[in-house]
């Protein structure tokens, strides 16, 4: 079936540190999405990307569309405590489902 | 406007035992979602209904059922309910449309079930 690596599983910064993390997958798809979960809650939508090679913002957080169509990379900047949760990539794959990532797991030390 | 819905938000049930978990969206979405999400293991679609009178599986639909009743509500049951069943289930939907958010989904609260 369709598999997402993503990648760290988890990451522990100081506020302040910028992050980045990553995923990559074997297949080619042409929608990558990034989702936040925070604790006890549903996921959020961050960001969608629908074409090869984007880039696209959203306040502090931006994302790339790979070229290749097998990865993408979301990055954070200037963390701040808020940002703790769990983010995951996804991608649309056939028929229209829509399949997540296992996940990075964002702690911010004090 | 409520969004997406969930009932229970806990329960615990015995091995064997049957059960349906509830979800409703008020957002005149098409589509909607069965997901169930494990430590470790992110979200994995359980099943998936693309509109009304339609169901799909996902990825791990073994041990569960759903009903499409209507254009709001898409439930999910458990027949005879299993410890491997523990997890946090969640539904989702969005609306199948163009757009740059075409591919949003709204989650639900998410129900935590425990098969003891």
């Amino acid at each position: 079936g369709q598999q997402l690596n993503q990648s760290p599983q988890s990451m522990f910064i100081q506020e302040g540190e910028d992050v980045s993390m990553n995923c990559t997958s074997s297949s080619i798809f042409n929608t990558w999405l990034w989702y936040k979960q925070d604790p006890g809650e549903g996921p959020v939508l961050l960001i969608a990307l629908y074409k090869a090679g984007e880039l696209t913002s959203n306040g502090r957080l931006t994302a790339q569309f790979g070229i290749t169509r097998k990865d993408s990379f979301l990055n954070i900047s200037a963390s701040i405590p808020s940002d703790v949760g769990i983010y995951f990539c996804a991608i649309r794959g056939r028929d229209d489902k829509i399949i997540f990532g296992k996940g990075t797991r964002l702690h911010i030390l004090p | 406007n409520a969004g997406v819905t969930q009932t229970p938000k806990f329960q615990v049930l015995k091995t064997g035992q049957s059960m349906t978990l509830q979800c409703a969206q008020d957002m005149n979405h098409n589509s909607m979602y069965w997901y169930r999400q494990d430590p470790g293991m992110g979200l994995r679609l359980i099943y998936y209904s693309a509109s009304e009178g339609t169901t799909d599986k996902g990825e791990v639909p073994n041990g569960y059922n759903v009903s499409r009743l209507n254009k709001r509500e898409f439930s999910l049951r458990l027949e005879s309910a299993a410890p491997s069943q523990t997890s946090v289930y969640f539904c989702a939907s969005r609306l199948l449309a163009g757009g740059s958010r075409s591919y949003e989904q709204y989650f639900g609260p998410g129900t935590r079930l425990t098969v003891t």
